[in-house]
């Protein structure tokens, strides 16, 4: 495996259900992200860790919990979800927390999310 | 206002054809300018990146930027069908540290063969 990979690749999920999405990279990059994207809005930076400690949370509801065990590994806990937040989930990892242009974001696939 | 404004599209194109992609945005502290592609079914991948204003040329593909005009441009010359995607610009203040970056909505292409 190469690169930022995630899954599963879908996931429909009740609005009572408890999952969780997994990215894994191997890049030996110190930073790992979660951003939503949703039709016709810009990505949405959820989370940012940065050698497994949290650095940034954007106001993001409770009812989403990330957990960074290493600095390969990231994931989202997902419980209680609103309809509202169907939308691909995409899990990112760069070299430093920046994500600029000599520390660029590397994305993984996404997870597409469907709440009924 | 948003911070970055980008048409949404789509855009379609005969094949050959040079296709301008925009974004522009209100935050004069931005200095770092990328673009991004996205395939359909795929995550963003970066394309290309300037700092500052000026131009970039990688192959087919220039970016521009004008911070006069708070303006950035990508130009795709002879259009291919595998340009066929969504293009994201994103912006960011620093390089360094926790500054995140801001997107734009993207712009959906099509390149007709």
């Amino acid at each position: 495996e190469t690169g930022v990979t995630q899954t599963p690749r879908h996931l429909v999920m009740g609005m009572t259900n408890k999952k969780s999405l997994k990215c894994e990279q191997h890049l030996g990059h110190n930073a790992m992200y979660w951003y939503k994207q949703s039709a016709k809005k810009p990505l949405e930076l959820m989370f940012v860790y940065s050698l497994e400690e949290r650095v940034e949370n954007n106001s993001v509801p409770s009812r989403f919990s990330p957990e960074c065990p290493n600095s390969s590994h990231l994931f989202l806990h997902l419980h209680t979800l609103q309809p509202e937040d169907s939308a691909l989930y995409l899990c990112a990892s760069s070299q430093d927390p920046a994500g600029t242009g000599d520390s660029p974001l590397h994305f993984g696939n996404g997870t597409r999310l469907t709440v009924t | 206002q948003k911070e970055v404004e980008q048409d949404p599209g789509p855009l379609s194109v005969p094949e050959g054809a040079i296709v301008s992609l925009n974004c522009t945005y209100s935050n004069s502290a931005f200095q770092y300018f990328m673009w991004y592609r996205q395939y359909s079914r795929k995550g963003p991948e970066l394309l290309m990146y300037t700092y500052s204003s000026g131009n970039k040329e990688d192959g087919r593909f220039t970016a521009q930027v004008d911070k006069s005009s708070k303006y950035i441009s990508l130009f795709i010359r002879d259009s291919q069908p595998s340009d066929s995607a969504t293009y994201l610009c994103a912006m960011s203040a620093s390089n360094f540290g926790n500054e995140k970056l801001t997107f734009g909505t993207g712009t959906r292409l099509t390149i007709i063969p």
